[in-house]
């Protein structure tokens, strides 16, 4: 298993520009999040979907769209790059339930993360 | 009060001693409970996940739950340079819609 794959691993925009951030999973996880994580701090969600077809928004959705027509691939889309979206973005996957606790056995809930894309708009 | 809380260190103790790791959360109905490990310009990595009361031991770490004072914790046993680390809290709440709710952080540096 490759797990949680991103490209690109890095990229320059200019301010103004778009770009789409990839991200594909092949474990079978129904749950997929993006993440961005500025220097020194920690996590922000962005958005997240609990399965193909659904997304929701996190903590900080604004200047982003997500969309989800397959389990395996989850893709982030950047529309007219700001400097303030200069950070490190990661995607995850888990396998959970909306409701109820973890199964200890299957690893219920446990996020995986991708490598990473770092960002940066001038 | 923030959902999941972490001391933001720096966290410093000499190479061998223990390191203990400390998380609070505030909702009582919380279920799953993990410590994530990241390395300065990588991504977190799992390395425990605990969801009922108690201890879990795995090598060198082990983790302590304790829901009646909402609080989780990390012991690092016998602690390594290559542990120097940011250790993520996560944590899943009834509100929390299935996903985990992280908390900032604490930065751990191991002394030689």
């Amino acid at each position: 298993n490759a797990g949680v794959t991103q490209t690109p691993k890095f990229r320059i925009l200019k301010i103004g520009q778009s770009m789409t951030l990839q991200c594909a999973q092949d474990m079978n996880h129904n749950y997929m999040y993006w993440y961005r994580q500025d220097p020194g701090m920690g996590l922000k969600l962005i958005y997240y979907s609990v399965g193909a077809g659904i997304t929701d928004k996190g903590e900080v959705p604004n200047g982003y769209n997500v969309s989800r027509s397959t389990t395996e691939d989850f893709p982030l889309r950047l529309e007219l790059a700001a400097p303030s979206q200069t950070s490190v973005y990661f995607c995850a996957s888990s396998y959970s339930y909306l409701t109820g606790g973890g199964d200890p056995s299957g690893g219920t809930d446990t996020q995986y993360f991708g490598p990473g894309t770092r960002l940066t708009v001038l | 009060q923030k959902e999941v809380e972490q001391n933001s260190g720096p966290l410093s103790v000499p190479e061998g001693a223990i390191a203990s790791l400390n998380c609070t959360y505030s909702d009582r109905g919380s279920q799953s409970f993990f410590w994530y490990r990241q390395y300065s310009g990588k991504s977190p990595e799992l390395i425990m996940s605990i969801y009922s009361n108690g201890d879990k031991e795995d090598g060198r770490f082990t983790a302590q739950l304790n829901k009646a004072s909402q609080y989780v914790s990390l012991l690092i046993r016998d602690s390594q340079p290559s542990d120097s680390a940011t250790y993520l809290c996560a944590v899943k709440t009834p509100r929390s819609q299935g996903n985990l709710i992280f908390g900032k952080g604490t930065k751990l540096s191991v002394k030689p």
